[in-house]
């Protein structure tokens, strides 16, 4: 069965750093990868997904991903984070035929 | 993407009661989706609820606790029944774009005393 393991339950970092947030997942077939933000009180807010093509994908907020297909990774960075980037981040694959699966996410909190 | 709207917002509910959600999207969507986020945990697909058809549970859920109906193709509702204090949680409701992409709507924070 497809998993997704976020390693980091928590990355605390300083305004203007730079961060990645680390995601691997089970399976080696043609998979559908995405990340999601949740600001707090809030619902989910798709960042970035990959689903063919380029395996480096822009999204919003100047958020970007890479596909890695030999490491089975999606890596989520940002050059600079800043305060306002403090919120909860969840991986998600789909693989044909079954459920959207997430990760259990990780916690970015982003301190002056 | 689509608009997704979710009613209500959040409430606190006796257990033993019953609770309804709606979700409400502003074009019509062949695949919808509900989920529970329980307290600093990550998303559960609780059922995918298709227009015409009835709803697919996840193992674990069943249709007497989680009732679901699609009447159509921008609107389901999700009901939460005879309620206990475990069932305290996010639930939210999401929509496929046809191109495997999910839209979430802003969730109903449920508290059962």
């Amino acid at each position: 069965a497809q998993s997704v393991t976020q390693l980091d339950s928590q990355v605390p970092v300083f305004e203007e750093a730079p961060v990645e947030l680390r995601c691997n997942y089970s399976s080696s077939v043609s998979v559908y990868l995405f990340w999601y933000v949740q600001y707090p009180n809030q619902g989910l807010q798709l960042l970035l997904k990959y689903l063919s093509g380029s395996t480096l994908v822009k999204g919003i907020n100047g958020f970007e991903a890479e596909f890695n297909k030999s490491q089975t990774s999606f890596h989520l960075r940002k050059p600079s984070v800043h305060i306002s980037d403090t919120a909860e981040y969840f991986c998600a694959v789909y693989q044909a035929g079954t459920a959207l699966i997430f990760g259990k996410g990780t916690t970015l909190s982003v301190s002056s | 993407s689509a608009v997704i709207s979710q009613k209500p917002s959040r409430d606190i509910c006796q257990r033993g009661t019953s609770l309804t959600i709606q979700c409400q999207v502003d074009s019509q969507v062949t695949m919808m989706f509900w989920y529970r986020q329980q307290p600093g945990q990550s998303l559960t697909l609780i059922a995918t609820a298709n227009q015409g058809s009835e709803a697919t549970y996840e193992s674990g859920f069943v249709i007497d606790k989680f009732p679901i109906s699609r009447p159509n193709l921008t609107f389901s509702t999700l009901t939460v029944s005879n309620m206990s204090p475990e069932d305290s949680s996010i639930y939210l409701c999401s929509v496929e774009d046809g191109v495997r992409t999910q839209y979430f709507g802003p969730g109903t924070r449920l508290l059962v005393l």
